[in-house]
């Protein structure tokens, strides 16, 4: 019944390391997002696809990398991870790109680089 | 430039009525959310407004003043869980949701 999943929930690794979080959808929407919440609760996106496009990338070092192989999956994948990146990620959908679409949040990756 | 306002703690009693307030300036102005995030949750939809006026949807209600630049949310009948942090969100130019800062807020029997 799970709308919006993502694994890992949680991941601990090293600087520098290479890391990819999922992201899955059920809900048959057309947009999917990244959002990412720093420590103060601050939730910020990251990027945005529709129908396997790219629409929005906000200024994100190109560290970060999405992918979307299909209209229901959306992964994040983080090369060289930095401690300024320890965060909770979150995947979100909407039915389609527009004002009025609510977005549907993922359970949350809480990314942690030590 | 984007800036959205909302207190940052509030406190309510069981029982009792809270307004939570969310000024904002941004690029553009497509609808105005209200998310509420219970601690090491997702954020969860509870209304939008588009339009002027207000939007009630059983305890609570959302309210909008597009020319002032101004949004509440209305919970009445406070419950225990309904501590929780209150996202306000406004949807600017090219249709991007900006995220305030989030209202934490505690409701104590």
């Amino acid at each position: 019944d799970t709308a919006v999943s993502q694994t890992p929930k949680y991941l601990v690794t090293q600087m520098g390391n290479d890391k990819s979080i999922k992201c899955e959808q059920n809900l048959g929407h057309d947009t999917m997002y990244w959002y990412k919440q720093d420590s103060k609760k601050f939730l910020k996106i990251m990027f945005s696809y529709n129908n396997k496009e790219l629409i929005i990338n906000e200024t994100v070092p190109n560290r970060f990398s999405p992918k979307s192989p299909d209209k229901a999956h959306l992964n994040l994948h983080i090369n060289s991870l930095e401690l300024g990146d320890s965060a909770v990620y979150f995947c979100a959908s909407s039915q389609d790109w527009g004002s009025s679409y609510e977005q549907y949040f993922g359970p949350g990756t809480r990314l942690t680089v030590t | 430039g984007q800036n959205i306002d909302q207190p940052t703690e509030m406190t309510a009693t069981e029982g009792a009525i809270v307004q939570i307030n969310c000024t904002y300036q941004t690029s553009g102005f497509n609808g105005l959310f209200w998310y509420q995030q219970h601690a090491g949750e997702a954020p969860t939809f509870l209304s939008y407004n588009v339009l002027d006026g207000l939007e009630e949807k059983g305890r609570f209600s959302s309210f909008l003043s597009r020319s002032k630049g101004y949004s509440y949310l209305l919970l009445k009948e406070l419950q225990m869980k309904d501590s929780a942090s209150y996202l306000c969100a406004v949807r600017g130019l090219a249709d991007k949701l900006i995220f305030g800062t989030g209202t934490r807020l505690q409701v104590f029997p």
